[in-house]
């Protein structure tokens, strides 16, 4: 199964650089990395993902290893509103999804 | 607005009585799925769909059962809740493909069986 591992907690200073980790050791080559989040007790909205190279979109960075068995997101520069769980994804098949426990970034001002 | 509805958002039932707890979509996804979200375990797939009657079990499915009778709709069913089924409930969906899927979630419902 692709799970992944990825730190209980985080703290990050508002508008400086907040960089997630996530190790994906099992990951098969042909399997993405997605991330989302989820804010309170919303439902979980989707960030980025990538399958080995850098991606960057209007939210985020994703940074994924050359092995792939691990990726980092990262927030260029995090506020108060990016408090939130973040999830790096994995799937044991294509069908099937694997959140885990996911990562508290707290942003402190 | 394309979006993801769940109804009830909140319900407090008792042991043994049936419930159902709908799901629907406006995007024409071919892919549903349902999560339930504990304390410290994070979401946890229930049951998921790759299109109308297509239907397979997640990571958690006992005690629960889905149907896909229409593309945008896609009960959640509790036959005879318990109280270890007390959760927060996700339905998510996206469309269908060998890359692309970010799903897209609805605002929860929050079940409490007592």
């Amino acid at each position: 199964d692709a799970k992944t591992t990825q730190p209980p907690s985080m703290d990050c200073a508002e508008g400086r650089a907040a960089n997630l980790p996530c190790n994906h050791s099992t990951i098969s080559g042909n399997e993405y990395v997605y991330w989302y989040r989820q804010i309170h007790s919303q439902g979980p909205q989707y960030i980025i993902h990538g399958l080995k190279n850098n991606e960057t979109n209007e939210m985020a960075s994703l940074i994924i290893t050359e092995d792939r068995k691990s990726s980092t997101l990262i927030l260029p520069h995090a506020t108060l509103r990016d408090t939130a769980v973040y999830y790096c994804i994995g799937r044991s098949n294509f069908n099937k999804f694997y959140f885990g426990s996911g990562t508290k970034l707290n942003v402190k001002p | 607005e394309a979006q993801v509805t769940q109804n009830p958002r909140y319900l407090i039932t008792v042991t043994g009585k049936k419930l159902t707890v709908t799901c629907s979509q406006n995007m024409n996804h071919e892919y549903m799925s349902w999560y339930r979200q504990d304390p410290g375990l994070g979401l946890r797939q229930i049951y998921y769909s790759m299109n109308v009657e297509v239907t397979d079990k997640g990571d958690v499915p006992e005690g629960y059962k889905v149907s896909r009778k229409e593309k945008r709709n896609f009960p959640l069913i509790l036959e005879s809740p318990s109280p270890n089924q007390t959760s927060l409930y996700f339905c998510a969906s996206s469309m269908r493909g060998s890359s692309y899927n970010e799903q897209f979630f609805g605002p929860g419902t929050r079940l409490t069986v007592l």
